[in-house]
């Protein structure tokens, strides 16, 4: 069993459209978490860090459940520029901040 | 300012032939690290430098996988007579690692394809 698990791709909407990504991991020792966006051929960059308590940032939500080793991400009224792969990554509890990534779930906004 | 900077972006080797891909941090940042990308899979960890020294070097697919830093900046990783599966994205990271600093950016990556 992989680390870090995300839902299969891709996922294609319209804009205007709100979709989630959801993710499980499965060390439970494991100490942050992130989303990442990679755009085609280009480098992973961060998206937004998850807490517990749950953040948002404009149109992008993200949530953290600790309990069931859960981590989602809610993006409302898609644009197209949104179009991407979302990683789901964690740091596990090594002492370095070694990122653990998912496989990516690509999303697809269509006019 | 100037990002993390790879080079060659793209680089084409017969197998068995050794390659060396460079990677340039942020001025400044204390850690490096080495991920492998292959297509359709998310970054895989490979190796972790604090400074010069490496810390972690458990991702290494095999013994035919090296890497250095040994003034603390500039990175090169090294493979040795590549084999096919060798063909990846090889990206690295760099962060300054200091408390409410962690963030890892990534350079652009350097596209390997081994024939």
């Amino acid at each position: 069993r992989k680390e870090v698990e995300q839902d299969p791709g891709p996922f294609n909407v319209p804009e205007g459209a709100t979709v989630a990504f959801n993710c499980t991991y499965s060390n439970s020792a494991s100490q942050s978490f992130f989303w990442y966006r990679q755009d085609c051929r280009k480098e992973p960059k961060l998206l937004m860090s998850v807490y517990s308590s749950g953040n948002e940032d404009g149109r992008f939500t993200a949530q953290l459940n600790r309990a069931s080793q859960y981590i989602s991400l809610l993006i409302r009224d898609s644009k197209l520029s949104d179009s991407a792969t979302y990683l789901c990554v964690v740091i596990p509890l090594s002492g370095y901040s070694t990122l653990t990534f998912g496989k990516g779930t690509m999303l697809l906004v269509s006019p | 300012g100037a990002g993390v900077s790879q080079s060659p972006r793209y680089k084409v080797a017969k197998r068995g032939q050794d390659v060396a891909l460079r990677c340039d941090p942020i001025s400044g940042h204390v850690s490096l690290f080495w991920y492998q990308q292959a297509l359709g899979q998310g970054p895989e960890f490979l190796t972790y430098f604090q400074n010069e020294a490496q810390l972690d070097k458990s991702g290494l697919p095999s013994d035919r996988f090296f890497a250095e830093r040994p003034e603390g900046s500039v990175s090169t990783l090294k493979i040795q007579r590549t084999q096919q599966e060798d063909s990846a994205v090889y990206l690295c990271a760099s962060s300054l690692e200091e408390a409410g600093a962690w963030e890892q950016f990534f350079g652009p990556g350097t596209r390997l394809t081994v024939l």
